[in-house]
């Protein structure tokens, strides 16, 4: 079964504006990675932040974690048209350790109008 | 560094049919993984192979298998193919190491199966 939800399911912004997705886990995990995915094509990683880190930087985008709370967040800044995409978060669940299972949530639609 | 390659990308099969689908890792990487994406269960985990070995499997029928080779290129097969099986296709290869952390996954563009 799925373990990530993501809220919001979609989101429309004007280009320039921030854009937040959260998602919720129902596990204990190792790490929480990122993905963007354009128009049904591959999964892009963006960042991977580790069960022990609280925040992690990556150009224009800013992920924090929060164990306590089983959830983690994504945001982009200034975004552009080009950031247009389904956003996914991914677990790995404690236990299931280096056995490559990632569980996805259902993803945040995200469009940014020029 | 030439990414994760997946062929074919697009692939009509018939009800009844099998069809094997690959996958060519990072260069390094031995750990490779499936999963099954649809619009209405998302993204599923189907299985994962380090060192030509099955290491973990999703909740999928016996119908869907697959194989690691020792070069690390991977193959899934599904038999017996359904209406439902039609789905995108991905592939993900990490550097996930026997007993080491799990690393950032990166997919392949994925193979887009029709079943009619």
């Amino acid at each position: 079964s799925q373990q990530g939800e993501e809220d919001p399911q979609a989101l429309s912004i004007q280009e320039g504006e921030n854009a937040t997705m959260n998602c919720s886990y129902k596990t204990s995990i190792n790490n929480l990675q990122w993905y963007r995915q354009n128009s049904g094509r591959g999964l892009v990683h963006l960042i991977l932040i580790r069960s022990n880190e609280r925040e992690k930087h990556s150009g224009r985008l800013r992920v924090t974690l929060d164990t306590s709370k089983k959830s983690s967040s994504l945001l982009i800044t200034a975004s552009r048209a080009a950031d247009t995409a389904s956003y996914f978060c991914a677990t790995d669940a404690k236990g299931s350790s280096n056995t490559g299972k990632l569980i996805f949530g259902q993803g945040t639609t995200l469009q940014v109008k020029p | 560094k030439a990414g994760v390659t997946q062929t074919p990308r697009y692939l009509i099969k018939t009800r009844g049919q099998q069809v094997t689908l690959s996958c060519s890792p990072i260069s390094g990487h031995r750990s490779v993984s499936w999963y099954q994406q649809t619009p209405g269960q998302g993204l599923q985990f189907l299985f994962e192979y380090f060192s030509e070995t099955q290491r973990n499997k999703g909740n999928f029928p016996g119908r869907f298998s697959g194989r690691q080779f020792s070069n690390s290129r991977s193959e899934m097969n599904v038999s017996t193919l359904e209406l439902g099986d039609s789905a995108l296709y991905l592939c993900a290869s990490s550097r996930n190491r026997q007993g080491g952390r799990n690393t950032e996954a990166f997919f392949g563009q994925g193979t887009r199966l029709t079943v009619v």
